[in-house]
């Protein structure tokens, strides 16, 4: 199984300042296909967690600009540009290029 | 808009049984790729199974002969049938719908199933 590793775990961080999280996989995410299937995930408090990146870099639908994704092969990251109070939460990075998909343990973002 | 409504979660003692149902709107359940996740206490998610649009299922090492997905497509909704329930079953279950290229775009709230003597 592909084994999915968020640093840091803890991200205390203040408003209007950028975030970033980083993920790393135990093997290359390239499919075959030639797509790289790497999405990030936000986990408001008591929420279910929403899809904000697909395929490396791809904002979901209704997701703000200061989330963008980057990375390729092993190494990915997450940045926000300006941390905003909605922003609290955990972030996971997840991997849908085999099967089991695998999840990172998470990060938990807080306001300073 | 897509909706996904999980219902059915319980207390159960190790070794019973639960279905699960996922009821959705939205979208045509014979048409999608739906995916069964869970999430403990202080834990990542675990994925824990697939069910395809043309019907092949896939599931976690963990849960594969004890849990099985199906869907009734005159009814809209997904179920996760669970047996043989292990204390390590203790999540919230969600269902979340395959947008294509594996992204996860749409989950249900979740139901919290509870194994415990």
């Amino acid at each position: 199984d592909t084994v999915m590793t968020q640093t840091p775990l803890s991200s205390p961080v203040n408003l209007g300042q950028p975030a970033s999280i980083s993920c790393r996989s135990s093997q290359s995410l390239v499919h075959s296909d030639g797509n790289t299937y790497l999405n990030w995930l936000q986990q408001r408090p008591g929420q279910p967690p929403r899809l904000l990146i697909y395929k490396t870099s791809n904002r979901f639908s209704g997701v703000p600009d200061r989330f963008s994704g980057s990375g390729a092969g092993t190494e990915f990251t997450l940045t926000i540009s300006r941390v905003e109070p909605e922003d609290v939460g955990v972030y996971y990075c997840m991997q849908a290029t085999q099967i089991p998909y695998t999840f990172g343990q998470g990060t938990k973002l807080e306001i300073k | 808009e897509v909706q996904l409504v999980e219902s059915g979660g319980d207390l159960v003692q190790p070794g019973g049984s639960l279905r699960l149902s996922c009821t959705a709107s939205g979208l045509a359940p014979g048409a999608v790729w739906m995916h069964w996740v869970r999430l403990a206490p202080g834990k990542g998610p675990v994925w824990v199974s697939l069910l395809r649009s043309d019907g092949i299922t896939v599931y976690a090492d963990s849960v594969k002969g004890r849990f099985t997905v199906s869907r009734d497509t005159a009814k809209n909704t997904f179920y996760l049938q669970m047996n043989s329930l292990r204390v390590d079953d203790t999540a919230v279950y969600y269902c979340v719908r395959d947008g294509g290229s594996g992204a996860f775009d749409f989950w249900g709230q979740g139901t919290m199933v509870t194994v415990s003597s």
